[in-house]
């Protein structure tokens, strides 16, 4: 199973900052590679796939990067709704693994 | 607009059965392959099941392997996830998540339901 470690787990930032989050895979994933943004009680949201492109109506504040193992999502000017927990996930094998998320939190 | 509805979920003692459904509409649902994906309260993504366009190929976490079935029914646009030998550790939001591309079985998720609560326990 590949396992996908993403840092940090929390981040605490104000509106306006510029914020990159990582994923890193336990082996190549290519460039098979997505980002989810879960809002609280809210179903993930596609943001970003194979590693660089965004999903249909996601803000170009939202860019991702990287292939292989080692991968980013960043936030080029965060807005008070970009506070919420991102996940990646990877598409190049089964079992279809999650990272454990970072928390993207309001300082 | 592409929906997906689940329903089914509820409180369940330990070793029981449940059946979850998710209700597609608005896109074509012989055409994709669609997911069951859990989160336990607070905690992060799992995913669980999954079955190919036309319903012959089918996919498992190892930790429902053998308890769980995933199944479709394109007649009726609705996904199912027959749930046997229920344990506590099932407890979860189980959301439904269409893959993004057509004639796929592994890919993104681009659509997901609201999701459905199993609590699993005495």
């Amino acid at each position: 199973e590949i396992v996908l470690t993403q840092s940090p787990a929390t981040l605490s930032l104000s509106p306006g900052e510029r914020t990159t989050l990582s994923c890193r895979a336990s082996q190549s994933v290519r460039y098979y590679l997505a980002w989810y943004q879960q809002r609280p009680g809210q179903a993930p949201r596609l943001l970003i796939y194979d590693a660089s492109n965004r999903a249909t109506g996601i803000p170009a504040r939202f860019s991702g990067s990287g292939s292989g193992t080692d991968f980013t999502l960043t936030i080029s000017s965060l807005e008070p709704e970009d506070f919420a927990v991102y996940y990646c996930q990877q598409r190049s094998d089964w079992p279809i693994t999650f990272g454990q998320g970072t928390r993207l939190e309001i300082k | 607009q592409v929906q997906l509805v689940e329903s089914g979920g509820g409180v369940v003692q330990p070793g029981r059965s449940l059946r979850l459904s998710c209700a597609a509409s608005g896109f074509t649902f012989s055409d994709y392959g669609i997911h069951w994906v859990r989160q336990a309260p607070g905690k992060g993504l799992e995913w669980v099941a999954a079955v190919s366009y036309d319903g012959i190929n089918k996919y498992y976490a190892d930790s429902v392997k053998g308890r769980f079935t995933i199944s479709r029914d394109n007649s009726e646009n609705t996904l199912y996830l027959q749930m046997n030998s229920l344990r506590a550790e099932d407890t979860a939001v189980y959301y439904c998540g269409k893959i993004q591309i057509v004639g796929a079985a592994r890919n993104y998720f681009d659509c997901w339901g609201q999701g459905t609560l199993v609590t699993v326990s005495s």
